[in-house]
This record gives C-alpha cells, structure tokens and sequence, in this order.
C-alpha cells in the first residue's frame, strides 16, 4: 500500500465511449503525474500537476484529458479512444520540492479499448 | 532535457548470483538518482535512492553507486532470489526546478531457482 489509490483497477470500453480514471493521494503531496505504460515501451508521463501549474507532454493526443481540482485528486478524462490506447494507466504522487522527489505510484487502472 | 539510457533491456541469472544494472544520464543538473521495482500486477515502487554528494548506498543486498564524473549509476543486486525477478527502472531529476524525473527504458530480472 503506497498512499496512492487507483480506480477502476480494470477498464474495458469501446472507441466511442467516455470514461475517467481517478487517482487520490493521502500523502500530503503537491505535485501529481499521469504516465502511460505499454508493453515494451518505456513508462511515457502524459501530464504533471503541481501548485496549480500544469505540464503536459506535447505528443499526448487531445482524447486524453487530466482535471486535478485540489492536491489529493487527479482524474484522466478519456473520450473517443483508439485500440493503440489500451496499456496500464499509472497515477503517481511527490513532493515537488524537497531534498528528495521520490514519486508514489498507484496500482495502475489496467484500460482495454475494443 | 535529460536523457536516461538503461542497460541491459532483460537479464537472466540463476539464484544466487549477482546482478548488475547500469544507467547514464546527459544532464549535469541532475542529483537525484532513484530506482524502481515493479512486480506483476503493481505500479513501481523505490527500493534505493541515491543523491549527487554520495557515491555509493548499500541497503542488505542491493546497492546502488554513481559516479558523477562520468553520468552514470548501477544498480547491484547480490545473492539474487526468486522474488527478486521484476522490472526494474532507474530515474534521474533535479530538485527543486526541474522536479520531473526521467526514466529509463526497464530491464526485466529474471531469476531462476
């Protein structure tokens, strides 16, 4: 148990449905990530969230879209998906300064697009 | 930005042996040098870490060393178990600006009883 919570663990959805994933953090953290994993490919982060500011990697297409409303929440809002898009999912947390910026990492949300 | 090369890509020992993963890095800012384990199933968690004004760590049978000079840091698994066989992801960030760590690629331990 890292502190950080993931759900729904698991996801199946077709090209045309909308979902979101939620990510919650009970570490006191103020900074929050969204990476994408596939399957011999190297953990991509799709976007940061910390005091306020946003960071997002340019090559994420626009389907995918993160809302944290404070420090403890993060959601992946996922709208009009491709196959290509189904991976795992990983939400982490970390300080943004501090002596060391050990990232948290949830259990991942396993996503399936058919 | 900063790069992270991560090598080798899979490893495969018997239990007992050692092993070895190696990381280098282009940014001289960076000073923080994490490694990563991730099982079956689970998001990655920290096994060490290790900060720029340290050359080597040792935490019971794993260790980590860098070397500052040349950018490059290895991680050292000793008397490997079965349990042990995961993947495992080296990172490098500053602190304070450029927060965001970079990962490398994964190497993917085996360890056979």
């Amino acid at each position: 148990e890292t502190g950080v919570t993931q759900t729904p663990r698991h996801l199946v959805m077709g090209m045309t449905n909308k979902k979101s994933l939620k990510c919650e953090q009970h570490l006191g953290h103020n900074a929050m990530y969204w990476y994408k994993q596939s399957a011999k490919k190297p953990l991509e982060l799709m976007f940061v969230y910390s005091l306020e500011e946003r960071v997002e990697n340019n090559s994420v297409p626009s389907r995918f879209s993160p809302e944290c409303p404070n420090s403890s929440h993060l959601f992946l809002h996922l709208h009009t998906l491709q196959p290509e898009d189904s991976a795992l999912y990983l939400c982490a947390s970390s300080h943004r300064v501090a002596a060391r910026n050990e990232q948290f990492f949830g259990p991942g949300t396993r996503l399936t697009v058919l | 930005g900063e790069n992270v090369e991560q090598h080798p890509s899979t490893l495969s020992v018997q239990e007992g042996d050692s092993a070895v993963i190696k990381c280098t890095y282009s940014d001289s800012a960076s000073n923080y040098f994490p490694w990563y384990k991730q099982e079956l199933g689970k998001g990655p968690q920290l096994i060490i870490d290790i900060r720029s004004n340290v050359g080597e760590k040792k935490d019971q049978r794993i260790a980590v060393t860098l070397n500052k000079t040349a950018k490059h840091f290895s991680l050292h698994i000793t008397e490997t178990q079965p349990e042990d066989s995961a993947v495992y992801f080296c990172a490098a960030s500053a602190s304070g600006g450029s927060y965001i760590p970079t990962f490398g690629r994964g190497t993917s331990l085996i360890v056979h009883p």
